[in-house]
């Protein structure tokens, strides 16, 4: 089984700052991956990056970096330089890699980001 | 070119009503998903196919039916609409079933249901 945490119902940061989302994760899969995604007011889910289990380095895709603590389970997602565009819903998600059955992406409850000037 | 599209966008009608959503992907993805997205914008899997084959059957009410006449197509079918089948409904596609695959989503189905 897979659980997503994310304790930050909502969050503002100023425009130009940097903003740290949290998200703690578990499950019984030795491998996993894990994904962030950005969910505008318009309605679509964008798919922002993602960070293997196995990976040593941390990700980074542009302003977007994660902070992956594997032995807290935590995944932290890092946005640079705030912009007004990345106001949105923020989701964490995981699934389990070689699990020899069908691997669900499970999904947090999401945090509200609010980029204001 | 739009990777996942579904259609229709929004989706009104009536309790006992038969209904359709259709999805397609040209990213050449072996996987494919229905998710549903609720009030309180909670993501929760309904049903995957890998190649054709229904690999995720979450508990869903059997008025719901997925079909999958080709790998690039994902339809989602449900019988006497409910109050409480309204939501938004993502379609959604993965390169692989396998989970350092991220899935790429439509742009969602809005359904309410009256």
């Amino acid at each position: 089984a897979q659980k997503i945490t994310q304790t930050q119902p909502g969050m503002f940061v100023q425009e130009k700052e940097a903003v740290t989302l949290d998200c703690t994760y578990d499950t019984s899969d030795p491998s996993y991956g894990l994904f962030w995604y950005k969910q505008p007011s318009s309605g679509e889910m964008i798919f922002l990056i993602y960070q293997g289990s196995y990976d040593q380095q941390n990700a980074t895709e542009g302003r977007y970096s994660l902070n992956f603590q594997k032995a807290r389970k935590s995944a932290n997602l890092v946005i640079s330089a705030s912009q007004l565009g990345d106001s949105a819903m923020y989701f964490c998600a995981m699934r389990g890699i070689n699990t020899g059955t069908a691997s669900k992406l499970t999904f947090g409850t999401g945090t509200r980001l609010q980029v204001t000037l | 070119d739009t990777a996942v599209s579904q259609t229709p966008k929004y989706l009104v009608t009536q309790m006992g009503n038969d209904k359709s959503i259709k999805c397609e992907q040209n990213l050449g993805h072996d996987t494919m998903y229905w998710y549903k997205q609720d009030s309180k914008k909670f993501l929760k899997i309904m049903f995957s196919y890998n190649n054709k084959e229904l690999i995720i059957n979450e508990t869903v009410p059997n008025r719901f039916s997925p079909k999958s006449p080709d790998k690039a197509h994902l339809n989602l079918h449900i019988n006497s609409l409910e109050l409480g089948d309204s939501a938004v409904y993502f379609c959604a596609s993965s390169r692989t079933r396998d989970g350092y695959s991220p899935l790429h989503f439509g742009n969602g189905t809005r359904l309410t249901v009256t």
